[in-house]
């Protein structure tokens, strides 16, 4: 089956460092997504990326769809301490319309010391 | 827009009861909705995939005697724990998909649920 190795496990940096963390998988996905949890909460979408080279920011965060198409990143500038979660790439075991399910990444749990 | 909701936030029963859990998306239709686990410090994981008006696909390894899913309507889905054990506590989450190609998923906020 799919496998998305997520790294690094965890993350303890300081208010105002930036972060880096990324996603590889053992084969191409047409499609990226990055989500964050907060403890007892859902995941919310953060980035999505389809395209490879893609580059896309959403405020402090910047992700990018490598152009192998088997690895993406997920930076965040200048951190605050509502950055804390847990992060985690997905994308599609399969391709195209109707293909929905999702596979994950294990989680990057990350904390910011004040 | 894209907002799941989950009802109940958290559940305590017995060994042996039913435990339901609803997964609304309030401001779209869903023809697909996802049920996943989720144990503590670990990611998700898929149980089954629910298609409206039809039976679900279970993962491999997921009971669906045991795990019941009715996706009766395009915004709502509802899982049945059945004859719940101490072992199905976990965090119990959903998921809908807008559809299209794009394949992104928006969450419910989850739910807890424990059996004593």
């Amino acid at each position: 089956g799919q496998q998305l190795n997520q790294s690094p496990q965890s993350m303890f940096i300081q208010e105002g460092e930036d972060v880096s963390m990324n996603c590889t998988s053992s084969s191409i996905f047409n499609t990226w997504l990055w989500y964050k949890q907060d403890p007892g909460e859902g995941p919310v979408l953060l980035i999505a990326l389809y395209k490879a080279g893609e580059l896309t920011s959403n405020g402090r965060l910047t992700a990018q769809f490598g152009i192998t198409r088997k690895d993406s990143f997920l930076n965040i500038s200048a951190s605050i301490p509502s950055d804390v979660g847990i992060y985690f790439c997905a994308g599609p075991p399969r391709s195209g319309a109707g293909s929905y399910q999702l596979t994950f990444g294990k989680g990057t749990k990350l904390s910011v010391i004040p | 827009g894209a907002v799941v909701s989950q009802h109940p936030s958290w559940v305590i029963c017995k060994s042996g009861t039913s435990v339901k859990i609803e997964c609304r998306s309030l401001d779209f239709q869903a023809t697909t909705m996802f049920w996943y686990r989720q144990f503590p410090k670990q990611s998700l994981m898929l149980m089954a995939t629910s298609n409206e008006g039809s039976k679900a696909t279970y993962e491999q390894g997921v009971e669906k005697d045991k795990f019941l899913i009715n996706h009766a309507s395009l915004t709502l889905s509802t899982l049945t724990v059945t004859s719940a054990h101490p072992e199905d506590s976990s965090f119990y989450i959903c998921s809908a998909g807008q559809g299209g190609f794009h394949n992104e998923q928006f969450f419910g906020p989850g739910t807890r649920l424990t059996v004593l």
